[in-house]
């Protein structure tokens, strides 16, 4: 069975300062991973997604995140935070043989000081 | 471009009522997806329909919950009778394909439902 384990159920950053979000995976197979943001009372919105090749993915909103098979991790990270970035940030994965099933983690609230 | 909408984004219902919840997918996306979102548990997949068919309901609860997607551009999720343990924020997404990797969800803003 898959699944994703976000450490950190809310995550506090200065504006200007590095933003770091925690993702393990665990899965049996390759797997493929995404990242999502939900603005208050929206829905989510896909940040960036990893399904083969390069290591690094990079997506909207200056945000990129490196697969680490070595490490089953997939860590987010932004290097300037904007009070903007003040969300929730979702990770998930999938396989390839049942590639419609996203197993969500539950979730790091991002809050951003001035 | 019109996003996925659901109806309605607000529902305040009692214990035993039913409720029906609707979504309209983006045009020519033929995947549809209801989730449930609640502190306690999460995002969880409810049902799964490609081409207006469903593939994997094993996430709805039980018997009182039913979904249905008559046509390409319309789906509904129904509870009844409805209970205050069904106090959620109910999403709706669509995406092109049957295969999440290939694309991304376009998720809707969601219905929050709550059953006094």
């Amino acid at each position: 069975a898959q699944s994703v384990t976000q450490l950190g159920s809310h995550v506090s950053v200065s504006e200007g300062a590095l933003v770091l979000l925690r993702c393990n995976y665990s899965s049996s197979v390759p797997p493929y991973l995404f990242w999502y943001v939900q603005y208050p009372n929206q829905g989510l919105q896909l940040l960036l997604k990893y399904t083969t090749g390069a290591t690094l993915v990079k997506g909207i909103n200056g945000f990129e995140a490196e697969f680490k098979k070595s490490e089953t991790s997939f860590h987010l990270t932004k290097p300037s935070a904007h009070m903007s970035d003040a969300a929730e940030y979702f990770c998930a994965v999938t396989r390839m043989d049942s590639s419609y099933k996203l197993i969500f983690g539950s979730g790091t609230r991002l809050l951003v000081r001035p | 471009d019109a996003g996925v909408i659901q109806s309605p984004r607000h529902e305040v219902t009692e214990m035993g009522q039913e409720v029906t919840l609707r979504c309209k997918p983006i045009s020519g996306h033929n995947s549809l997806f209801w989730y449930r979102q609640t502190m306690m548990r999460g995002l969880e997949l409810l049902i799964y329909f490609n081409n207006n068919v469903p593939i994997d309901d094993s996430g709805m609860p039980e018997d009182r919950f039913s979904a249905k997607m008559p046509n390409a551009s319309f789906s509904t999720l129904k509870i009844q009778p409805s209970e205050p343990r069904d106090s959620a924020v109910y999403f709706c997404a669509s995406s092109l394909g049957s295969r999440a990797n290939t694309g991304e969800l376009f998720f809707g803003e969601g219905s929050r439902l709550t059953v006094l």
